[in-house]
């Protein structure tokens, strides 16, 4: 049973550059939720996508965006990035329609580093 | 006040004894509760999740939830060297409508386990 899946696993760019960050989720599941995670910190939620579409969002600039595929893998994408972006990026995959008992599971992450 | 705070860290326990971690949430219509767990450089590795008061089992984890106090916690019984990792509590936020997902973090607690 192939687990929740991530590329590319580290990526250096420079400021002011685009990122596009992957994941595949877990089979069976339908729905990706993107985390960013700076050091020592918790993740905090940047947006859920299901059925394609956005669900939900978290208190994220308009430079993040995002895409699902009717394969249900999904795409994060960065533009102008600051250096305040570096860090693990981490997909989660889950069950859209499991309401409140929606269990996430987290791939390895991407870590960015931005100079 | 932060939407969900942990005890603060780091916390030592012999080989053995039994690790408390705690949480306490903000939101008072939240359902579902996570601990998830993470050694250094790796992503969260989900441990258990609890919807009901009371205490739930598996293993050496139980997870206790209180709804009337806002309250959460995991206990680590005959805690291993292995088991030192931080350790995530993660409560699902409900957006409005049926919608689920949005899974908000404690900054974490280091646990670290010495023989």
């Amino acid at each position: 049973d192939a687990g929740v899946t991530q590329s590319p696993t580290h990526l250096i760019k420079t400021r002011g550059q685009q990122v596009t960050l992957r994941c595949s989720p877990k089979s069976g599941h339908d729905t990706v939720s993107w985390y960013q995670q700076a050091l020592g910190q918790g993740p905090q939620f940047i947006f859920q996508y299901y059925e394609e579409e956005e669900r939900q969002r978290g208190n994220f600039p308009d430079r993040f965006s995002g895409h699902q595929f009717p394969n249900y893998s999904s795409e994060l994408n960065v533009n102008a990035l600051l250096l305040g972006d570096s860090a693990l990026y981490l997909c989660a995959s889950s069950l859209g329609l499991a309401g409140f008992q929606e269990t996430q599971y987290f791939g390895p992450g991407t870590r960015l580093l931005v100079l | 006040q932060k939407e969900v705070e942990q005890n603060s860290g780091p916390l030592s326990v012999p080989e053995g004894a039994i690790a408390s971690l705690n949480c306490t949430y903000s939101d008072r219509g939240s359902q579902s509760f996570f601990w998830y767990r993470q050694y250094s450089g790796k992503s969260p590795e989900l441990i258990m999740f609890i919807y009901s008061n009371g205490d739930k089992e598996d293993g050496r984890f139980t997870a206790q939830l209180n709804k009337a106090s806002q309250y959460v916690s995991l206990l680590i019984r005959d805690s291993q060297p292995s088991d030192s990792a931080t350790y995530l509590c993660a409560v699902n936020i409900r957006a409005g409508g049926t919608s689920y997902g949005k899974l908000t973090f404690g900054q974490g607690t280091i646990l670290t386990v010495h023989p």
